[in-house]
Order: C-alpha cells, then structure tokens, then sequence
C-alpha cells in the first residue's frame, strides 16, 4: 500500500459525459502528479500540482483539468468524454519536486 | 517528447539468468533516475534509484548502472525469478523539475 489512494477503482460512462477523478496523496506529500495509461502505452505525465499551485503540465487535453484543494486533495476533470479517453488514470504525490514519486492504484475510465 | 526512452518494449529471459533493461535520455539537466516496476492492474511502485553523482546502486538482485556521458542507465536483475515478470519504467528528473517516465519494457521470466 503506497499511501496514496484513488475513487473511484472503476469508472464506466458514455462519450460526452464528464466524470471527475480524485486523489488524495500520502500524509506529508506536497506535489501530486496525474497519469494517463492507455493500452499497455507508457505513462503519459498530465499535470502536476505542488501545494495547491499548478507546477507542471504535460500532455494534457483541453478538454481536462485538475486541481489540488487546500487539504492537498486533488481531482482531475474529464470532460466531453470520447471513446479515446478510455484508459487508466494514475494519481501520484511525493514530498517534493523531482523527487520520488508513490502511485496510487488507478482508476479505470471506460467510455463507451 | 521523448525525453526518456525504453526501445525494448519487451524481454524475455529464463529464471535463474540475468535481465539487462536499458533506457536512453536526452536531457543532460537529468540527475535523478529510477526504475518503477508495474504488475497489471496497479499503480507502478519505486524499484531502485541513482544520483548523478554515482555510477551504480545496488539493492538485493537489482543493480542500476548510469553512464552520464552514453546518457544511459541500466537495470539488471540477478538472478531473474518468474515473480519479477512486469512492465519496468525507467524515469528521470533534474533538480526540482517533474519526472518524465519512459515507455516501460515489459519483462517475462520463464520458469
């Protein structure tokens, strides 16, 4: 168990729909980063956050967005889901920048 | 961009023999690499470290060789065992920057 957990483990819907996905990090870690992997790809770096301020982004849509809550809770909007957006979505945090990072179990996002 | 690279998407050896990952950069400001190691179905979890400032780590069957100047590093695993069949991710960072992770070679260890 790394610590950091993810909600929900399994999420199903239709294109179109929006669905938010929520992370909450290790006790005491200030950066979370967010994940996508599709298909047995590599993961993809979305965004990361680092005490509630964006620190970095990658290759992230439009069409998403994140954001990390005082609690250092962060969650990651999807939104005008298409088939292509099903894949596995990791939450990760880490005490500080660059350092190393503790992945949570992933949500699964199927779009149908 | 790739600034991580794994060209092997895949490796399979016997048990009981070496298992010789590698991965490429392209960042010469990287100096922080780690191998994640993922089985299906969870979240990658923290395998083996270096610094820039070393050439090697070892920790158990696992051993990490960084050449800066190649910009390369390796993971080998001695001896293999089939419960080390997984998808490894090489990742590497610079000072105070995010991670960027490679593709993942996926490892296969016949018994």
């Amino acid at each position: 168990d790394s610590g950091v957990t993810q909600t929900p483990k399994h999420l199903i819907t239709a294109t179109g729909q929006r669905v938010t996905l929520r992370c909450s990090p290790r006790s005491g870690d200030l950066s979370v980063y967010w994940y996508q992997q599709s298909l047995d790809q590599g993961l993809q770096f979305l965004i990361q956050y680092y005490n509630g301020e964006e620190r970095a982004k990658g290759n992230i849509l439009e069409r998403f967005s994140a954001q990390q809550f005082p609690d250092l809770h962060s969650e990651l909007n999807l939104s005008s889901l298409e088939l292509g957006d099903s894949a596995l979505y990791f939450c990760a945090s880490s005490v500080g920048l660059g350092a190393e990072q503790f992945f949570g179990p992933g949500t699964r996002l199927t779009v149908l | 961009d790739q600034q991580v690279k794994q060209n092997s998407p895949s490796l399979s050896v016997q048990e009981g023999r070496i298992s010789i990952l590698n991965c490429d950069y392209t960042n010469s400001m990287f100096d922080y690499f780690l191998w994640y190691k993922k089985y299906p179905a969870e979240g990658p979890t923290f395998l083996i470290s270096i610094s820039s400032i070393k050439d090697k780590n070892e920790d158990g069957r696992f051993t990490v060789f960084l050449n800066k100047s190649a910009k390369h590093l390796s993971l080998h695993i001695v001896p293999s065992q089939p419960g080390d069949s997984a998808v490894y991710f090489c990742a590497a960072s610079a000072r105070n920057n995010d991670m960027r992770f490679g593709a993942g070679t996926r490892l296969t260890v016949k018994p």
